[in-house]
């Protein structure tokens, strides 16, 4: 069974610009959620969606956004990028949301900002 | 709002010792717990959780962990260490709600020396 893939992997951007960052999770698994990391401030939640609805947002400003498809691929873009928006990102899936189940996270897509 | 510390940034132990990472939570209701372990430029592998019943789990690599709900924590272990445990470890947690995410601690580092 294929694990969760993200895209691009690496990526570098200057300040001003927007990216936009792609994930297709476990086959059958309806929930994607998405996180920030950095090494000062470990992980850090974006958002959570299930079937096309976001149900989480974490404390992150309105440059940062997300989507979910009807076959549960996700993506986050974030806008007039900032020096700051260098990091980790990195996406998650899961059977269904918030529920006793472990998260399966993909590699990342490690975003540097010029 | 629920939330981890990892009160140690850096763990030193020495191989064959036993190791201990330490995590403790807070959460309204009942928890949730997680450990994972990322392994450079990787992904989060999952190792273990806590739901209900025994306080001690058992998971993967030989890994164990202590729920202590008094304390509120919930601290990795290894009787054995090897070197190839060296990597970052997360301790997450979501309450049992239904609506809140997984929230993760800021990480703490094993080195494990040969």
């Amino acid at each position: 069974k294929a694990g969760v893939t993200q895209t691009p992997r690496y990526l570098i951007k200057t300040r001003g610009q927007q990216v936009t960052l792609s994930c297709s999770p476990i086959s059958g698994h309806r929930s994607v959620s998405w996180y920030q990391q950095t090494p000062g401030q470990g992980l850090q939640f974006l958002f959570e969606y299930f079937s096309e609805t976001q149900r989480n947002k974490g404390n992150f400003p309105g440059r940062f956004s997300g989507r979910q498809f009807s076959n549960s691929r996700s993506e986050m873009n974030v806008s007039t990028l900032e020096l700051g928006d260098s990091a980790l990102y990195l996406c998650a899936s899961s059977l269904v949301a918030a529920n006793t189940g472990e998260l399966f996270f993909g590699e990342g897509s490690r975003l540097t900002v010029l | 709002a629920q939330s981890v510390a990892q009160p140690e940034d850096q763990v030193n132990v020495a191989e064959g010792n036993p190791l201990t990472v330490k995590c403790t939570y807070s959460v309204s209701g009942n928890p949730y717990l997680f450990w994972y372990v990322q392994y450079p430029n990787r992904g989060l592998q999952f190792l273990l959780k806590y739901i209900t019943g025994d306080n001690l789990v058992k998971g993967s690599y030989g890994f164990e962990a202590e729920f202590n709900k008094s304390q509120t924590s919930f601290h990795l272990k290894k009787p054995s260490a090897l070197v190839s445990d060296s990597a970052l470890y997360f301790c997450a947690v979501r309450d049992d709600s239904g609506n809140t995410p997984l929230v993760f601690g800021k990480g703490t580092r094993l080195s494990v020396i040969a």
